[in-house]
């Protein structure tokens, strides 16, 4: 069964550019999540999908950071314009549908390490 | 507001030894999900376990055994006999049920080290 995928895996950008990444979640998974993990702490959920509808987007700096999942397959998040404090590595990770009873693991990518210059 | 508190930070052991990893949570909810995963130097992050907060069953997996206390929301990690391979960060993680099923707070994590 193939991962989570997500591209590109390094990106070293200026300050007040724009970058994209990509993720495509494993098949069959309703849920993707994008987490932003800074150096040395934990993944913090920026954006949870479920099929092509947000969940919880409370995280997610909404005046530079956007994200969408059209189709409900593979999601796509932007940071325009990028500061110094972006950088970080950005996490895709995908899991079954979660219930209001039953939560499944997920299922994480590589990771997409950004420089923000 | 949910959270999740790894304070140890960095662990060293030599190899054989037992060495266990602390995870103390926060939540109001009254049905969640506790997870530990594993992130070894190459990135990724893998899952390791998953327990449900009706759940107090300690699990034994090989070396590796959970701790799930609920009277002082800890969910400890023990891992007997480490080995070099052990050598990553772990993290504790608290998922919601209910409105916003899945939604995920991750602890910051502590980095094991395990010397030959």
């Amino acid at each position: 069964e193939a991962g989570v995928a997500q591209s590109p895996r390094y990106k070293i950008i200026e300050k007040r550019q724009s970058v994209a990444f990509w993720c495509n979640p494993i098949s069959g998974h309703a849920t993707l999540y994008w987490y932003q993990q800074i150096l040395g702490q934990g993944p913090k959920l920026l954006i949870q999908f479920q099929n092509n509808g947000v969940v919880d987007d409370s995280q997610l700096p909404k005046d530079r950071f956007s994200a969408e999942r059209l189709k409900g397959v593979d999601s796509t998040l932007k940071i325009q314009p990028a500061k110094l404090e972006d950088s970080a590595v950005y996490l895709c990770a995908s899991s079954l549908d979660p219930s209001a009873i039953y939560i499944d693991e997920q299922f994480f990518g590589p990771g997409t390490r950004l420089t923000v210059l | 507001a949910q959270k999740v508190t790894q304070a140890q930070t960095e662990i060293s052991v030599v190899e054989k030894e037992d060495v266990t990893l602390d995870c103390v949570y926060e939540t109001r909810d009254t049905t969640y999900y506790l997870f530990w995963y594993k992130q070894p130097p190459s990135g990724e992050l893998v899952f390791l376990i998953r327990r449900n907060s009706f759940d107090e069953q300690n699990e034994i997996s090989g070396r590796y055994s959970w701790n799930f206390q609920k009277s002082t929301s800890s969910f400890n990690f023990t891992i007997t006999a480490s080995q070099v391979v052990d050598s990553a960060v772990y993290f504790c993680a608290l998922s919601e049920a209910g409105t916003n099923a899945g939604k995920s707070t991750f602890g910051d994590g502590t980095t094991l080290t395990v010397k030959p």
